[in-house]
């Protein structure tokens, strides 16, 4: 079955700092996989998909399919980049539902 | 376009009772999937409907039930409620269409739902 994994419920990081938020998948096919975000009192909204290979806000996201993983990086952190980010994979076997990661807490210190 | 709504944004229940959540997608869309937000669980995917048929299912008990419209606008009614069904409802809308199209979804805002 698929699966997707973010090992980190938590990640704090200083303002202008590196961030990577981690990502890993289990599909033994070819999958689509997404970061979703979440503002404090927003909705949740698509940030980035691997297919178009684009940065948005700063954010970009590299499909590895050796280590299956889809981390999400952004080289200087801003504090408006404290949210909430969920990976979600679409696949064929589940019939192109959204497989969801349990999403990673970003806290932007100043 | 007008994005994803959902209504009544925020509803008191006592156990035992039911309760109706409502959806509209975005104009065009046909798939409406719907999510439970807690913070221990993270989302969990409740069902999607496409065309008016459910065309996925999560592992949720049979409380949980949803139906579509003609037009597209979709109910999802949980019956006989526990406290541990206080959570965010999300309702997100897609084109749906089969194959490798990008499965890209738009949220609503959510429905606070509180059992007491």
């Amino acid at each position: 079955a698929q699966r997707v994994t973010q090992p980190e419920k938590l990640l704090s990081v200083f303002k202008g700092a590196p961030v990577e938020l981690k990502c890993n998948y289990s599909y033994s096919g070819s999958p689509e996989l997404f970061w979703y975000v979440q503002y404090s009192r927003q909705r949740l909204q698509l940030l980035l998909r691997h297919i178009s290979r684009e940065s948005i806000k700063g954010f970009t996201a590299d499909l590895n399919k050796g280590e299956t993983s889809f981390h999400l990086k952004k080289p200087f952190a801003q504090e408006e980049d404290s949210a909430m980010y969920y990976c979600a994979l679409s696949a064929m076997d589940s019939n192109y539902q959204l497989i969801w990661g349990a999403g990673t807490k970003l806290i932007i210190k100043p | 376009k007008a994005g994803v709504t959902q209504t009544p944004r925020y509803l008191i229940k006592t156990r035992g009772q039911q309760v109706t959540l409502s959806c509209s997608p975005i104009s065009g869309h046909r798939s409406v999937s719907w999510y439970q937000q807690t913070p221990g669980q993270g989302l969990q995917f409740l069902f999607e409907y496409f065309s008016e048929t459910q065309r996925n299912k999560g592992n949720f008990p049979g409380r949980f039930s949803g139906r579509q419209f003609s037009n597209s606008r979709s109910e999802m009614n949980v019956s006989t409620l526990e406290l541990g069904d206080s959570a965010l409802y999300l309702c997100a809308s897609s084109f749906g269409l089969l194959g490798r199209e990008i499965y890209e979804q738009y949220f609503g805002p959510g429905t606070r739902l509180t059992v007491t």
